[in-house]
């Protein structure tokens, strides 16, 4: 799976759009971009994957850049609940033997 | 949907013990399921993968004698830490593939081990 980019920590108050980048310049065509989030002490939570075009769920948007060198996670609307470290994954789902990987993610805190 | 449990949720236990902790998904099917470590302010680390009735498979590293892992159903994988010591305290994650949605892992709430 190609490698992943992200800053280690970003600031958002509440309310605002918290808008994650990750760069992944060496992905495959049939690579796809995963986002999970990791509330401390529990398990990460699935948020949204994509491949080549956008992509909106009931908790994020996800941008997906025309070139797919570089994407970007937005929560529309931040709150204190929001305040995770947030994983950007580029997977390659070949079947049974696929696994994600985890880098090491931002640590995003929401403030009031 | 895709709801997965671990139990115990905390385990506390003595040098040279074994604990034994499961994964279940409770509301689908799991062809895969995937086991993690996690040390403080670190990022998970991938131990294995299990497939319903076969041997798991183990990531370099990993000492299968150590941590057993058996999947016996498409909705159950456990792992027993063996002759468990203070360098085996971690928090321990589970996540499961969907077998009508594989394109998605979901992972359960995690286990805490502590070994004293």
């Amino acid at each position: 799976d190609a490698k992943t980019t992200q800053p280690p920590s970003m600031d958002c108050a509440e309310g605002r759009a918290a808008n994650l980048p990750c760069n992944h310049s060496t992905i495959s065509g049939n690579e796809y971009v995963y986002w999970y989030r990791q509330i401390h002490s529990q398990g990460p939570q699935y948020i949204i994957h994509g491949l080549k075009n956008n992509e909106t769920n009931e908790m994020a948007s996800l941008i997906i850049t025309e070139d797919r060198k570089s994407s970007t996670l937005i929560l529309p609307h931040a709150t204190l609940r929001d305040t995770a470290v947030y994983y950007c994954i580029a997977f390659l789902n070949t079947g049974t033997a696929s696994k994600l990987t985890f880098g090491t993610g931002t640590r995003l805190q929401v403030t009031l | 949907g895709a709801v997965v449990s671990q139990h115990p949720s905390r385990v506390i236990c003595k040098s040279g013990t074994s604990v034994k902790i499961e994964c279940r998904s409770l509301d689908f099917q799991a062809t895969t399921m995937f086991w993690y470590r996690q040390f403080p302010k670190q990022s998970l680390m991938l131990m294995a993968t299990s497939n319903e009735g076969s041997k798991a498979t183990y990531e370099q590293g990993v000492e299968k004698d150590k941590f057993l892992i058996n999947h016996a159903s498409l909705t159950l994988s456990t792992l027993t830490v063996t002759s468990a010591h203070p360098e085996d305290s971690s928090f321990y994650i589970c996540s499961a593939r969907h077998r009508k949605v594989p394109d998605t892992q979901y992972f359960g709430p995690g286990t805490r081990l502590t070994v004293l």
